[in-house]
């Protein structure tokens, strides 16, 4: 089965400091993924990757970055954060768009 | 653009009740679709999916039918059980990035 792993599990951080999100996937998956949720917005895709050295925007892309240095592993960096960015991000990894994907425990962040 | 609507954000049910819960979509074509579900503190897990009118998908006596006429891939559920208390997220891939609807809750009464 599809393991996908996340760490912090929970972190605070302060206004305007650098905050970064890391996730390591054990099942050789091409594509990766993060998403936030939020109560009334369900998950909502910030960014994703093809794959190692890829990229890419999702639909709420503002205020993050993200790095995929290997197959294995996806960061998701906020560079000054902000309280707006409080939520819960999920990790996913999968290996095509049109199948499923596994999704890691998540992260909490709160920003004070 | 791409949207998945669940109609429901909350649901209450006792032990074996029949269960709806609403998804329409949004999308040229033939998207992929998919139901979720996620208990409290986890993160999603993948029930099943669908990409063909008509298709049926089903996992742990969940069901849904593609319906290209109405839109529409409504999870349904026979008789639940208070396990089954959790969060439902109906999802679509189309030709851009996967879209998640807002979730259904459903609680469960034994």
């Amino acid at each position: 089965e599809a393991a996908v792993t996340q760490s912090p599990r929970n972190k605070v951080a302060v206004t305007g400091g650098k905050v970064t999100l890391s996730c390591n996937q054990t099942n050789n998956h091409n594509n990766m993924y993060w998403y936030r949720q939020d109560t009334g917005h369900g998950l909502r895709l910030i960014h994703y990757s093809y794959g190692a050295g890829s990229t890419e925007k999702g639909d709420i892309p503002d205020g993050y970055k993200a790095s995929r240095p290997s197959q294995e592993n996806f960061s998701l960096i906020l560079e000054l954060a902000t309280p707006s960015q409080t939520s819960v991000y999920f990790c996913a990894s999968g290996w095509d768009w049109d199948y499923e994907q596994y999704f890691g425990p998540g992260t909490r962040l709160t920003v004070l | 653009g791409d949207s998945v609507t669940q109609t429901e954000g909350q649901v209450a049910l006792s032990e074996e009740d029949f269960l709806t819960i609403h998804c329409n979509y949004s999308a040229s074509g033939y998207p992929a679709l998919f139901w979720y579900v996620q208990y409290p503190g986890e993160g999603p897990q993948f029930l099943f999916r669908a990409s063909r009118d008509k298709e049926k998908g089903s996992s742990r006596g969940f069901e849904a039918t593609y319906d290209k006429g109405t839109t529409s891939f409504h999870l349904r559920k026979a008789s639940v059980q208070e396990s089954d208390s959790a969060v439902y997220y109906c999802a679509l891939r189309d030709n851009n990035a996967p879209r998640f609807g807002a979730g259904t809750k459903l609680s469960v009464k034994p």
